[in-house]
């Protein structure tokens, strides 16, 4: 049973508006959770991340809220750029397996000119 | 600094044929880890290494062997393909955990596209 999920598998927003993805997990053990974004053939890099004693996280356009008495995190990039355009995968962690991330199954992201 | 890099790109197998996959870092990190992603699945753990000479079964391990004989490298051996195992393959890396925030931080390298017919 996935442990974090992205329940929205695409979203499209205009160029400058705000772009909100989210994400729900149901294990309330873990201490970190962290966003990180995918283009097509290249591997996920780091975006953003907030530690579960946090709310909230800022990052440039990137933000990042976390509400833990409904277990739901959310990333909010303002204003969306064209080249924010990609796949945006949550995580959780540590994991059961003391070091690893757990995934959601990600949110394809596209920003329209 | 190359960061995490895999070999090779593509690959093409046969059903029963093996292969390995090889992933290096050069940022001295102490923690390795193998993913795979499907469609519509996110990225699953394979196998991963807290260490040279550790390896640890992650969540979909069968099938599927690993190797870390030095620190730099982590390889990920298919000994006898199936078509189940047609994926791209990532690698990553990360200095490990010890309660600070950046430390959590994984490197990923590029990936590696196999096809098993």
């Amino acid at each position: 049973d996935q442990q974090v999920k992205q329940n929205s598998p695409s979203l499209s927003v205009q160029e400058g508006r705000i772009s909100i993805l989210n994400c729900d997990y149901t294990n309330s053990m873990f201490d970190y959770f962290l966003w990180y974004k995918k283009y097509p053939a290249e591997g996920p890099t780091f975006l953003i991340s907030i530690s579960s004693i946090k709310d909230k996280n800022e990052d440039g356009r990137f933000t990042v809220f976390l509400n833990k008495s409904a277990k739901h995190l959310s990333l909010h990039i303002v204003p969306s750029q064209p080249g924010d355009s990609a796949v945006y995968f949550c995580a959780e962690g540590p994991s059961a397996s003391g070091y690893a991330l757990n995934f959601g199954k990600g949110t394809s992201l596209l920003v329209t000119p | 600094n190359a960061g995490v890099t895999q070999t090779p790109k593509f690959r093409v197998l046969k059903t029963g044929q093996s292969m390995t996959l090889l992933c290096a870092q050069d940022m001295n990190h102490e923690y390795m880890y193998w993913y795979r992603q499907d469609p519509g699945m996110g990225l699953r753990l394979i196998h991963y290494s807290v260490g040279e000479g550790t390896t640890a079964k992650g969540e979909v391990p069968d099938g599927y062997n690993v190797s870390r004989l030095k620190k730099q490298n982590f390889l990920l051996g298919l000994e006898s393909a199936a078509p189940s195992q047609t994926s791209v393959y990532f690698c990553a890396s990360s200095y490990g955990w010890d309660g600070t925030e950046a430390y959590n931080e994984q490197f990923f390298g590029p990936g590696t596209r196999l096809t098993v017919l």
